[in-house]
C-alpha cells in the first residue's frame, strides 16, 4: 500500500516568512495529492490539491508543487500570518474506485507575530 | 447543510464497555471513513466505506466494527473498549475516492 512520510514534524516562523512542508509517497500509481489544515480543536479542512497532471497549483499565498519522478510534493505558504498556525497534513492516493488516502503525520506550523 | 455530523462529541467509557458512534452526511456522498488521530501519529484509517453497501478495513481495524446502515449514515462500534483506544476519532466522506474529505467535528473517546 501506499505510505507517505512528512516533513518537517514541526516549523516555526517569523510572520512574514515562508514556509515550506515537504512529503514523500511510495506508490508510483498515486495521482491525487491534497493538503489539510487543522486548527486547534477543530477539524481538518482541504486548503488545496494537486492532480498528476499539473507540476504546480497556486492558490493565493499557498502553493502545492509535484514532482512524479521523484515521488515528493511540497506546500509553500508565502507571507505568513499568524492565523496560518496549525497542523497541515499530506495525502496521496490512486483515483480509482474504493481506493482511499493515506495521510502524512502532520507538522506543526507555528506563526510567531 | 449541517454536513457530516457524528455523535456523541465526549464520552468516557470503562475497560470493557461497548459503545457505538454514530456518523451521518447529509451531502449525497457516496465514500465514508472513520479514522482516529492520536498525537504525533495524524489521522489513520480504522474503516472505510467507499459505497453503500460496501465496508473495508483500514490501517488499524483491530477492535472496531462498523456499519454502513444506508447512504447517509456510518457507524463505528466498538464492542469491548480498551485504554488504547483513547482518542478523538473523526468521520469523514466524500464524493469519489480522490476527492475533498469532508470531516465531522470529531468525538474525544476516553478509555479507563
Amino acid at each position: 500500500g501506499e505510505n507517505v512520510e512528512q516533513h518537517p514534524s514541526t516549523l516555526s516562523v517569523q510572520e512574514g516568512d515562508s514556509a515550506v512542508i515537504k512529503c514523500t509517497y511510495s506508490d508510483s500509481a498515486s495521482n491525487y495529492f491534497p493538503w489539510y489544515k487543522q486548527e486547534l480543536g477543530k477539524r481538518p479542512q482541504l486548503i488545496i490539491d494537486i492532480r498528476s497532471n499539473v507540476g504546480e497549483k497556486k492558490d493565493q499565498r499557498i502553493a502545492v508543487t509535484l514532482n512524479k519522478t521523484a515521488k515528493h510534493f511540497s506546500l509553500h505558504i508565502t507571507e505568513t500570518q499568524p492565523e496560518d498556525s496549525a497542523v497541515y497534513f499530506c495525502a496521496a492516493t490512486r483515483e480509482t474506485s474504493g481506493s482511499r488516502l493515506t495521510f502524512g503525520e502532520g507538522t506543526q506550523l507555528t506563526v510567531n507575530p | 447543510n449541517a454536513g457530516v455530523t457524528q455523535t456523541p462529541k465526549f464520552q468516557v467509557l470503562k475497560t470493557g464497555q461497548s459503545m457505538t458512534l454514530q456518523c451521518a452526511q447529509d451531502m449525497n456522498h457516496n465514500s465514508m471513513y472513520w479514522y482516529r488521530q492520536d498525537p504525533g501519529m495524524g489521522l489513520r484509517l480504522i474503516y472505510y466505506s467507499a459505497s453503500e453497501g460496501t465496508t473495508d478495513k483500514g490501517e488499524v481495524p483491530n477492535g472496531y466494527n462498523v456499519s454502513r446502515l444506508n447512504k447517509r449514515e456510518f457507524s463505528l462500534r466498538l464492542e469491548s473498549a480498551a485504554p488504547s483506544q483513547t482518542s478523538v476519532y473523526f468521520c469523514a466522506s466524500s464524493r469519489t475516492a480522490a476527492g475533498e474529505l469532508f470531516f465531522g467535528e470529531g468525538s474525544r473517546l476516553t478509555v479507563l
